[in-house]
């Protein structure tokens, strides 16, 4: 079946660690991001990706880095310097370069910083 | 700066009710909006999206409706069940935010048997 698979489902990290999420699609699309989503918040773009070794920062990247190595991955990297790293992380893919792609979502990656 | 307010925050109706979820945006120029569905501590699932040059989606018993000129969109629902008990989100792409889509923050839908 195709999809967007997000891993692991659950993270727990201590303070002064990095941690990378991983994302993996097999829909053939084009165009990956990374959201954060918080309680009480709309989510927001960390990254996002148009093609393969190329991405742009969205409108909270401080504190996280990605890497778009091949067309069906797209990791994130949550590194010590990201302050409030505790959330619901979800990645998300879509056709081709146009602006009418439908987004798709993972399941999801829920980080707890100990 | 676009924003996409959701109205209510949350809505509990008895099963079978038809009902309507609202989404207004401030910035009319917009590419599409696309309607999502998230269970609880699960990602988002896609319900429709509506293309600027169109009106209104449906599929099944969901029927969404984009009126651009006042930045407003609604998602009715016919004969609710429990089982469409889920938070639902709009989000809008606007023109000139390259991919980026603005989300609402969700309503909280509860279908009570």
């Amino acid at each position: 079946d195709g999809g967007i698979t997000q891993s692991p489902k659950y993270l727990f990290r201590k303070e002064g660690q990095n941690v990378t999420l991983s994302c993996e699609q097999n829909l053939n699309h084009d165009a990956m991001y990374w959201y954060r989503q918080d309680p009480g918040q709309g989510l927001r773009l960390i990254y996002y990706s148009q093609i393969v070794n190329d991405f742009q920062k969205g409108d909270i990247a401080e504190g996280y880095s990605v890497s778009r190595e091949k067309k069906e991955s797209f990791p994130l990297t949550v590194t010590s310097a990201q302050k409030n790293p505790t959330a619901f992380y979800l990645c998300a893919s879509s056709m081709g370069t146009g602006h009418s792609g439908e987004l798709f979502f993972g399941e999801g990656s829920r980080l707890t910083v100990l | 700066k676009q924003e996409v307010t959701q109205i209510p925050a949350a809505l509990s109706v008895p099963e079978g009710e038809n009902l309507v979820l609202n989404c207004s945006f401030t910035d009319s120029a917009i590419y599409n909006l696309q309607w999502f569905r998230q269970d609880p501590g699960k990602g988002l699932t896609s319900l429709l999206l509506i293309q600027s040059s169109q009106r209104e989606q449906t599929s099944g018993r969901l029927n969404a409706s984009l009126d651009k000129s006042s930045g407003r969109s609604t998602l009715y629902i016919a004969a609710s069940q429990p089982g469409d008990s889920a938070t639902y989100l709009c989000a809008v792409r606007r023109v000139g935010s390259n991919y980026k889509l603005t989300f609402g923050k969700g309503t909280l839908l509860t279908v009570n048997p």
